[in-house]
């Protein structure tokens, strides 16, 4: 099972980038790792995948070393609205048996400061 | 539009009544899912649907049984309500396990 470790908290401030790692020592060679973002009382969203190397969309960046066993979100210039719950998965794409895992991480609370 | 969605949003129901949480989604996603995400905030994979198989089935007492009629819905339905299944459950779709669209969640609350 490819469980993910992240750090329970972080501050930052408005106007800065804010970087969040997650930890996947045991991701199978099929899984994605995915980053959804949660605000309160509404459901988690998706942000950006990647499987390998540097994805960047226009929210994120996602950072994955060549061994996989960790990844980066980049939040650039973050706002008072990016304040959340980030969530990092790691599963496959193509699961077709019940071997195959989705495990959400514990999420990490962002807060920005203003 | 909404993408995702699930009704009731509200549910306050007594211990060991039967309830259903339905769930619909428009975005013609083969894959639909249903997650419960208790005080903690643990979001916790419950079952898993691919053109209507079941494909995920976590370790989850058999009073929860899902029920998909076709692609476009998948249905949870909760015998003898516990106060420990009191948690927001979330219902999901993607296309072959991509990223996942999330509903609006169901607050259930048994007392």
């Amino acid at each position: 099972l490819a469980k993910t470790t992240q750090p329970i908290s972080m501050d930052s401030y408005e106007g800065q980038e804010v970087n969040i790692t997650c930890s996947h020592n045991n991701i199978a060679t099929n899984d994605y790792i995915t980053w959804y973002q949660q605000f309160p009382s509404q459901g988690p969203r998706f942000i950006i995948q990647g499987y390998k190397t540097k994805v960047t969309n226009e929210v994120a960046s996602l950072f994955i070393p060549a061994d996989r066993k960790s990844s980066t979100l980049s939040l650039p210039r973050v706002s008072l609205s990016d304040t959340a719950v980030y969530y990092c998965l790691v599963g496959g794409s193509m699961m077709r048996n019940r071997d195959d895992k989705i495990i959400f991480g514990k999420g990490t609370r962002l807060h920005i400061l203003p | 539009d909404t993408a995702v969605s699930q009704t009731p949003k509200y549910l306050v129901t007594q211990m060991g009544n039967d309830k259903s949480i339905k769930c619909e989604q428009n975005l013609g996603h083969d894959t639909m899912y249903w997650y419960k995400q208790d005080s903690k905030k643990f979001l916790k994979i419950m079952f898993s649907y691919n053109n209507k198989e079941l494909i995920i089935n976590e370790t989850v007492p058999n009073r929860f049984s899902p029920k998909s009629p076709d692609k476009a819905h998948l249905n949870l339905h909760i015998n003898s309500l516990e106060l420990g299944d009191s948690a927001v459950y979330f219902c999901a779709s993607s296309q072959q396990f991509r990223e996942q669209y999330f509903g609006p969640g169901t607050r259930l609350t048994v007392t």
